[in-house]
């Protein structure tokens, strides 16, 4: 059974930073790319970006260039996503889901507040 | 960037068919997917490249994508599929672009 299980709501101050992970089981990580996906309070769904656990290759939205990371370890089948410099807009619901999106984690709610 | 629209809301009764819309430039030549989103509930995919149904998603789900215009169909709509339905497509090779999500209220 395909499982992916992100960590935990995280509150955070603006310009902080915030990593959040994303761990699967089930099938082979390297085998697929990881996609990342915000959803603001009461807002649509906004792909972020992904990353190839089997060359760390990149890509991103282009609203996230330059503040988000993401990266893959191997050794823990498990994905991060990095957002640097929170703003109050950051706040949102933070998704991993499977390249071909047919499996998605919980949910990591992130919270921007002073 | 590339863009797709959805309308914002549908509301049918039960037993009846429900089509959301999805359209943006040439989008027949994207492969399009649907999903569902139940409140507090992480999105389920419904429909993969245009028209193939996600396991163990109802025979009633069904998709199609012509034109400029993608189209998901719930045949004989039950309470239960109410929810927000999104369609997704490839912007690149690997990009992906949502559309703004349609609220579909069944009453």
């Amino acid at each position: 059974e395909v499982q992916l299980v992100q960590s935990g709501a995280e509150a955070k101050r603006p310009g902080s930073i915030v990593r959040i992970s994303c761990k699967v089981s089930g099938y082979t990580f390297t085998d697929y790319s990881m996609r990342w996906v915000q959803q603001a309070p009461g807002k649509g769904l906004e792909w972020v970006g992904l990353v190839n656990p089997k060359n760390d290759e990149t890509k991103y939205a282009e609203k996230f260039q330059g503040r988000v990371i993401m990266t893959a370890d191997t050794s823990r089948d498990t994905a991060y996503i990095e957002v640097t410099n929170l703003r109050y807009e950051d706040t949102a619901m933070y998704y991993c889901t499977t390249d071909a999106g047919d499996y998605w984690g919980q949910g990591t709610l992130v919270t921007v507040s002073s | 960037s590339y863009e797709l629209t959805q309308p914002p809301s549908l509301s049918v009764s039960p037993g009846q068919t429900a089509s959301i819309s999805c359209s943006g430039h040439k989008l027949e030549d994207k492969y399009i997917s649907w999903y569902q989103q139940k409140p507090g509930q992480s999105p389920v995919r419904v429909i993969y490249q245009d028209a193939k149904r996600s396991s163990g998603i109802p025979e009633r789900f069904s998709g199609s994508n012509s034109g400029n215009t993608a189209t998901l169909t719930i045949s004989g709509t039950q309470t239960m599929d109410e929810a927000d339905y999104y369609c997704q497509a490839w912007d690149s090779s690997t990009a992906w672009v949502f559309g703004g999500g349609t609220k579909l209220t069944v009453l």
